[in-house]
């Protein structure tokens, strides 16, 4: 069972806009610790989408959003691209287990 | 262009012993703490480990502590897991990440592509 709670899947039409949960506690997210989010294909490494909440590393474009309020996180995820289908993670850290922290992860499936 | 090459992967049984490598390139190594993580088949992403980036604060998730080790040779940019004591729920696709910082953990980066572990008898 995952400290971070997440939908199991997730799926839009290309051109639509979708969000991914990313549910946590006063133990991390609602703790003001920062929600980092990655995008992971398969065989592929995971990438980092979206760090320290809101931001975006150089090279991903604006399509790509992070949010942060109380105990949860999102990302959206705006005019949807088939590229886009992939699992979907958040990631924070905890203070009382005194570790890093990931969701399950989210299947997007582009319809 | 930030490069992580992880190796030493393979099948094992129960109860024996492998170490990972990863190498690392494009980045100044030292100044960056290190992490591995890992993904079981069918699961998702699992933190293992992580050193600081002099090796100051190392931490383990329950699972693995007093069975792996981490380590870091900063002359060769490399990252190691002596992985010990292995058991089947071992087996995943352990990946060498990036942290953002030098004493992490923060968030990972960059990854690698990873090394498979197969613990089985």
């Amino acid at each position: 069972q995952s400290v971070l709670t997440q939908p199991p899947s997730v799926s839009g039409a290309p051109g639509q806009r979708v969000t991914i949960s990313c549910a946590g506690s006063n133990s991390n997210i609602g703790g003001r610790l920062e929600v980092h989010w990655y995008q992971h294909l398969p065989g592929a490494a995971p990438k980092l989408l979206i760090y320290d909440d809101t931001k975006r590393p150089s090279g991903i474009p604006d399509r790509f959003s992070g949010s942060k309020s109380g105990t949860s996180a999102s990302l959206a995820i705006t005019g949807l691209q088939p590229e886009d289908e992939a699992d979907y993670y958040c990631q924070s850290y905890d203070k009382i287990l005194t570790a890093p922290v990931f969701g399950a992860g989210t299947k997007l499936t582009v319809l | 262009e930030v490069h992580l090459v992880e190796s030493g992967g393979g099948l094992v049984e129960p109860g024996r012993s492998l170490r990972l490598s990863c190498a690392a390139s494009g980045f100044i190594f030292k100044d960056h703490a290190m992490h591995w993580v890992r993904q079981s088949p069918g699961k998702g992403l699992e933190w293992v480990s992580s050193i600081s980036w002099n090796s100051g604060t190392i931490d383990y998730a329950d699972s693995v502590k007093g069975r792996f080790t981490i380590s870091r040779d900063d002359a060769t940019n490399s990252l190691y897991l002596q992985m010990n004591s292995l058991r089947t729920d071992d087996t995943a696709l352990y990946y060498c990440a990036k942290d953002r910082a030098a004493a992490g953990p923060g968030y990972f980066d960059s990854w690698g592509r990873g090394t498979l572990v197969t613990v089985s008898s």
